[in-house]
Formats: C-alpha cells, structure tokens, sequence
C-alpha cells in the first residue's frame, strides 16, 4: 500500500502567488487532515474534513482553503503565500478523528520569499 | 499555552543506556498516542494507550499512561543509535471546551555509538 502520498516533496513560491499541495490515501480512511510543523511549536492543524464533502477549520486556517470532493484526495491550496507559512506540511489520515492514530505523508517543505 | 508539555525537549546520550521521555498535561485525555520522526519524513504512530494506569511494550520501548490519564512516559531500555529521532505524543479529548487532538512540541533524542 502507498498509505498517504504527498507532492510536491519541495516547494518555493514568491510572495503573493498561490498553489496547491496535493495529498491522496488509499486506505480507505475517512478521516483526513492538514498540519503544519514549525520549530519548538510542534504540529499544528490547518483544516479536517470527516467525510468526502465535509471540511471544517482546524486552530490555523487562515490563508488556507481544502475541499474534499472523494474519500481519497485532500488537497490544501494557499490562495496568496505569505512568509509567515513557510513551514513543513503533512496531510494525515485515519479511520476516525480520536480513536485510531494517524498515518502521515512525508510532507511538504515550502518556504515563501 | 501548549496543552501537552513534553520533556525534555532535547536528549543526548550514549547507545546502551536508558532514558525515559515525559508528556504531561493538565488536562484528562480519552487517548493518547506516541509517534517517531525521523528527518525528511512524516510521524509514524508507534502506540495508542487509552486506559488509565496502561502499560504497552513494543520490544525495548514501554509506554505508559498516567492512572489518572494526564500524562504518559516512553521508556527506552538499553537505546540504539536507530532510536534517533523526534518522539510527538498527542493527545485526544474535551480541551478547552471542545474535542481535540493536540500534539507535544516533541523530544529530538540522539543515541551516539
């Protein structure tokens, strides 16, 4: 099984554009979410969604936007990169929010100049 | 305010000998979870503990969850360099008036030969 698949690996955008980092699970999960890692901070959660057409905000969603129109694919767009999000991304999935533990992608380092 | 306050946050020592790892809280979880990263990659889950007083062995690692499920301890028997990493603990349940998963900022421990 490829388990939760991210691209791209790296990424480098000016400030101002925008772009859409791309998650994928094959395991069926429900559950699925974003986070982003910065030092001494820990992971931080962007957006959830519980279900094919169902999002919601996470504690740090401001600048981001997710839909999810399969079980499968989640994807995070930045509508206007920002310096402030450069970071490392991981999407996350699982069967369900609070029981299970997540399976995570290898991430996405972006850093915004 | 980090709900989840793990140390120590940095560790260093020699391949052979044992260390342990803390996640505290004031807060009562449902769950609780251990991951390991390593460099370049997502967190793996390692355990899930959810009952008070719980105690999981994976080879030399034995987690365990506080009685009154506020904290958890990792404890690495006899470590090897292999054991480098960033252990996460995260914790699922009712924090600050809604249901949560948050995450420690994570102990970076280093096993030297």
């Amino acid at each position: 099984n490829a388990g939760v698949t991210q691209t791209p690996k790296f990424q480098v955008l000016k400030t101002g554009q925008s772009m859409t980092l791309q998650c994928a699970q094959d395991m069926n999960h429900e559950y699925m979410s974003w986070y982003r890692q910065d030092p001494g901070m820990g992971l931080r959660l962007i957006h959830y969604s519980v279900g094919a057409g169902i999002t919601d905000q996470g504690e740090v969603p401001n600048g981001y936007n997710v839909s999810r129109s399969t079980t499968e694919d989640f994807p995070l767009r930045l509508l206007s990169a920002a310096p402030s999000q450069t970071s490392v991304y991981f999407c996350a999935s699982s069967y369900s929010r609070w029981a299970y533990g997540y399976t995570f992608g290898s991430g996405t380092r972006l850093t915004v100049v | 305010t980090q709900l989840l306050e793990q140390s120590p946050q940095f560790l260093s020592i020699q391949e052979g000998e044992n260390l342990t790892v803390y996640c505290n809280s004031s807060s009562v979880f449902s769950s609780l979870q251990w991951y390991r990263q390593e460099p370049g990659e997502g967190p793996v889950l390692l355990v899930t503990v959810v009952t008070g007083g719980e105690v999981k062995k994976l080879k030399r690692l034995t987690f365990q969850f506080g009685d009154a499920r506020k904290d958890s301890s990792l404890h690495i028997t006899a470590a090897q360099p292999g054991d480098t990493g960033l252990y996460l603990c995260a914790g699922a349940g009712r924090l600050q008036g809604a249901q949560k998963l948050v995450f420690g900022q994570g102990t970076r421990l280093t096993i030297n030969p």
